[in-house]
C-alpha cells in the first residue's frame, strides 16, 4: 500500500536556527499538503503543492515538491517559539483519489 | 461559521461498551473523513465519505462503522470498544471542485479501560 515516510521524527532547535523536515512517498503523488498541529490541537492546513518541482513560500516557510512528485520538504528559516508543533506532510494518491496519506510527522521544539 | 465540530470532546468507555462520535460541518463540503491519531503513528484513516449516503473503508476500518445520512453529519460508531481503540479521533471535511485541503475538527479523546 501507499506509504509516506517523514523524517526526522523529532527536532530540537535553538530559537533563530533553521529547521527542515522531509517527506518521501513510495509512489508518485498527485499533490502534497502540509499541516501543522500545535500541542493539544488539531491539524491545520498550511499549503498544497501540485506541480512537479513546485516551490512555494509563506513568510519564513519554504515548501518544495520534488521533480518526480515523490518527495517534499518544509524549511523554516530563523525559527521562533510560535513555530512549535508537529508538522505533517500528506500525499494525495492518483489524480481523482479521495484520500490523503499522512506522514508520521516531525515534532519541532524551539528552545528560547 | 463553526467549521467542523465534534462531540463529545472526551469519553471513557469500558471494554465492550458502544458509543457514537458525531462530526458536523457547516461548510457544505462533500467529503468527510474519520482519522485516529496515536503517538508516533501520525493520522490513520478509518472511514471516509464522498457524499451523503456513501461511505468507504480507509486504512484501519476494523471495529468501526460509519454513517452519512445527512451531508453535514458524519457519525463514527464503536460497537464493542476495545483498549486498542484508545486514541484521539479527528474528523475532517474537504471541499470538492479540485481543492484537496482538509479542515479538521478539534478531536475526541477516547479512553477504553
Amino acid at each position: 500500500g501507499q506509504q509516506v515516510m517523514q523524517i526526522p521524527q523529532y527536532q530540537h532547535v535553538q530559537e533563530g536556527e533553521d529547521f527542515t523536515t522531509y517527506c518521501n512517498s513510495s509512489t508518485t503523488l498527485s499533490n502534497i499538503q502540509w499541516y501543522k498541529q500545535r500541542p493539544g490541537g488539531h491539524p491545520v492546513f498550511l499549503i498544497q503543492l501540485v506541480k512537479s518541482g513546485e516551490v512555494k513560500k509563506q513568510k519564513r516557510l519554504t515548501f518544495q515538491f520534488g521533480e518526480a512528485k515523490k518527495n517534499s520538504s518544509l524549511h523554516i528559516t530563523a525559527t521562533q517559539t510560535t513555530d512549535v508543533g508537529t508538522y505533517f506532510c500528506a500525499g494525495g494518491g492518483q489524480t481523482g483519489a479521495n484520500n490523503l496519506f499522512f506522514g508520521t510527522g516531525t515534532r519541532l521544539t524551539v528552545i528560547p | 461559521n463553526a467549521g467542523v465540530t465534534q462531540t463529545p470532546k472526551f469519553r471513557v468507555l469500558k471494554t465492550g461498551q458502544s458509543m457514537t462520535l458525531l462530526c458536523a460541518q457547516d461548510m457544505n463540503h462533500e467529503y468527510m473523513y474519520w482519522y485516529r491519531q496515536d503517538p508516533g503513528m501520525g493520522l490513520r484513516l478509518i472511514h471516509y465519505s464522498v457524499g451523503e449516503g456513501t461511505t468507504a473503508k480507509g486504512e484501519v476500518p476494523d471495529g468501526y462503522n460509519v454513517s452519512r445520512l445527512k451531508k453535514q453529519n458524519f457519525l463514527l460508531g464503536l460497537e464493542s470498544a476495545a483498549p486498542s481503540q484508545t486514541s484521539v479521533y479527528f474528523c475532517a471535511s474537504r471541499p470538492n471542485g479540485g481543492r484537496y485541503e482538509q479542515y479538521f475538527g478539534p478531536g475526541t479523546r477516547l479512553t477504553v479501560t
